[in-house]
């Protein structure tokens, strides 16, 4: 697609219950982040998958917090047991990496970020 | 601990008066730093980085490593200024990208 996708836009639901956020990149672009936006808290890194390597996971902010990126591609932001201090906005975003996609390449430091995904948790 | 720091959470200034938005960084590595910037109902984007060293949309900011600082300016606000901005920091070791708290600017007629 043209730009970043990502799916539910809008997303409510009762303490306690698991929910999916889903990330679809630009095509091409081999690192993708997860950052969540709210109010006070600025934006808060995640984490990041780049190629073929271990994602860094240090941004999770709990072990209910997981996610996987299946084929190189579309990402998975699971949230389990939903608290109501996880209500925030999950932005993606992908980028470029310079070099061979399964080593340690550098991205071009360009961001390109979806719409989000606003959780709220009642 | 790496950090970036934007101590103001909202500037408001008047159209035509002198922007400045601070950013403080902490790293011991090598830092690349950016200026994203969300304007309202938009998706967050790249406003400039230091490499670069150019303007964009007027906007300048210059690394300063002694005082570890990326404060973003700008001679004379706009109206369509008004938006959020984020300070980022990219790890020199890794592709990892942390960004600041944000600062929302306002800018008067």
């Amino acid at each position: 697609g043209a730009g970043v996708s990502q799916s539910p836009s809008n997303k409510v639901t009762e303490k306690g219950k698991d929910v999916e956020l889903r990330c679809d990149p630009i095509s091409g672009h081999t690192a993708l982040y997860w950052y969540r936006q709210s109010l006070g808290q600025g934006l808060e890194f995640l984490i990041y998958f780049q190629g073929n390597s271990a994602p860094d996971k240090s941004g999770l902010p709990s072990d209910r917090f997981s996610a996987e990126r299946t084929g190189g591609s579309v990402s998975t932001l699971t949230i389990q047991r939903t608290q109501q201090e996880d209500s925030a906005v999950y932005l993606c975003a992908s980028s470029k990496i310079f070099g061979p996609p399964g080593l340690a390449g550098r991205i071009t430091g360009e961001l390109f970020f979806g719409e989000g995904s606003r959780l709220t948790v009642l | 601990a790496q950090r970036v720091t934007q101590p103001e959470k909202l500037l408001s200034v008047f159209k035509g008066a002198p922007v400045e938005l601070k950013c403080n960084y902490s790293y011991s590595g090598s830092p690349e730093l950016f200026w994203y910037v969300q304007y309202s109902r938009q998706r967050l984007q790249l406003l400039l980085r230091h490499i670069s060293r150019e303007s964009i949309k007027g906007f300048t900011a210059d690394l300063n490593k002694g005082e570890t600082s990326f404060h973003l300016k700008k001679p004379f606000a706009q109206e369509e200024d008004s938006a959020m901005y984020y300070c980022a920091l990219m790890y020199s070791s890794a592709s990892k990208i942390i960004f600041g708290s944000g600062t929302r600017l306002s800018i008067r007629p």
